[in-house]
């Protein structure tokens, strides 16, 4: 049972490029999400999905997009890099809005 | 605007002695609370939770947390601090998939 798995764990992009960082949950949860992490900023939610095939905006989802076409699977898409996605990227998964959120180790982005 | 408030960036605590890590929110409905704790280069990991019933809620590691809501506040607690309990501890309130809130998060230091 590896949890929450993330891909990569580290990347340099530069300005204007995109990349997908991949997210892979094993606990058959319902709920996935996709946070960023900026220093002293706590936790901010991009994207969510309650389901497969169902995704929805955040709170700071403009830049990024996601797509959920199995329970297990939840990519996060950055389309033309900016310096402002700098950030630790973590994506997590849960049991219903009540269950406790299973987190990954993290993907450290750094757009120059 | 709705928000969890962690008014203490940093605690230090000398090691045996008891612990407390102050969260406060600000969020409609009855929101399930929660508290994550984060070791460096590391995911956030699950503590404990308040959904309903008993205001005092143990959880992992001999941490509890106390929901009081008049004061809407969910303080962490510990009877006698480690020092591998160092670590930055995150407050959440969730009150719907989109509608969830970190606080900003506290370093913890327990001085041997």
């Amino acid at each position: 049972n590896a949890g929450v798995t993330q891909t990569p764990k580290f990347r340099i992009l530069k300005i204007g490029q995109s990349m997908t960082l991949q997210c892979t949950q094993d606990m058959n949860h319902n709920y996935m999400y996709w946070y960023r992490q900026d220093p002293g900023m706590g936790l901010k939610l991009i994207y969510y999905s309650v389901g497969a095939g169902i995704t929805d905006k955040g709170e700071v989802p403009n830049g990024y997009n996601v797509s959920r076409s199995t329970t297990e699977d939840f990519p996060l898409r950055l389309e033309l890099a900016a310096p402002s996605q700098t950030s630790v990227y973590f994506c997590a998964s849960s049991y219903g809005q009540s269950g406790e959120q299973y987190f990954g180790p993290g993907t450290r982005l750094t757009v120059t | 605007a709705q928000s969890v408030a962690q008014p203490e960036d940093q605690v230090n605590v000398a090691e045996g002695n008891p612990l407390t890590v102050k969260c406060t929110y600000s969020v409609s409905g009855n929101p399930y609370l929660f508290w994550y704790v984060q070791y460096p280069n590391r995911g956030l990991q699950f503590l404990l939770k308040y959904i309903t019933g008993d205001n005092l809620v143990k959880g992992s590691y001999g941490f509890e947390a106390e929901f009081n809501k008049s004061q809407t506040s969910f303080h962490l607690k510990k009877p006698s601090a480690l020092v591998s309990d160092s670590a930055l501890y995150f407050c959440a309130a969730v009150a719907g998939a989109n509608n969830l809130f970190f606080g900003t998060g506290t370093r913890l230091t327990v001085i041997p």
